[in-house]
């Protein structure tokens, strides 16, 4: 089956910093992603939806000058957490679509902001 | 290795009934449990999130159960409607990484 890889799958940094997280399409074309956090005891929500070529779209509560996605290629999407805090310290999961219907989730990322 | 099904894979009702989805998973030591629906293109919903200590969620017509010992889950809908058409996916959090079932594809008829 089609595999979506993360990377980093562990990130450890200082407040203040900007973080960048890279989900990939192995062996599909992707034209939306989409990407996804979850904080400890919460459900997995979505936070934005990303398509190749054009700006993502984010849910409410989400914001977009903080968590800048780019999708600039049909296999890559970037999640970069511009400026982090402790607070923003989550587990975050991306996935792409192959086919309409067909959804595929990347291993996920683990964020620590000290 | 830990794995995730979903049955029915796939599910046609008239309007008004009730609707039960499995869910099973090989490896117990589940942190939580969540239910999701997925429309053709768009990103997933959250429905019901099941703490590995509890044993059933309710939100509205909705109700989740969690068995860990047999490790199943069932999500129950109650009175389906046509806007309740879409994918459902059960995803167990192993606390380091999630584990998606396949999906139970569910068109509910007028």
């Amino acid at each position: 089956g089609a595999v979506v890889s993360q990377h980093p799958s562990w990130v450890i940094c200082k407040s203040g910093t900007s973080v960048k997280i890279e989900c990939r399409s192995l062996d599909f074309q992707a034209t939306t992603m989409f990407w996804y956090r979850q904080f400890p005891k919460q459900s997995l929500m979505l936070m934005a939806t990303s398509n190749e070529g054009s700006k993502a779209t984010y849910e409410q509560g989400v914001e977009k000058d903080k968590f800048l996605i780019n999708h600039a290629s049909l296999t890559l999407s970037t999640l970069t957490v511009t400026s982090a805090h402790p607070e923003d310290s989550s587990f975050y999961i991306c996935s792409a679509n192959e086919e309409q219907e067909t959804q595929y989730f990347g291993p996920g990322t683990r964020l620590l902001v000290l | 290795k830990q794995e995730v099904t979903q049955i029915p894979a796939a599910l046609s009702v008239p309007e008004g009934e009730n609707l039960v989805l499995n869910c099973s998973f090989t490896d117990s030591a589940i942190y939580n449990l969540q239910w999701f629906r997925q429309d053709p293109g768009k990103g997933l919903t959250s429905l019901l999130l099941i703490q590995s200590s509890q044993r059933e969620q309710t939100s509205g017509r909705l109700n989740a159960s969690l068995d860990k010992s047999s490790g199943r889950s069932t999500l129950y809908i109650a009175a389906s409607q046509p806007g309740d058409s879409a994918t459902y996916l059960c995803a167990v959090n192993y606390g380091q990484n999630f584990v998606f079932g396949p999906g139970t594809r569910l068109s509910v008829l007028p």
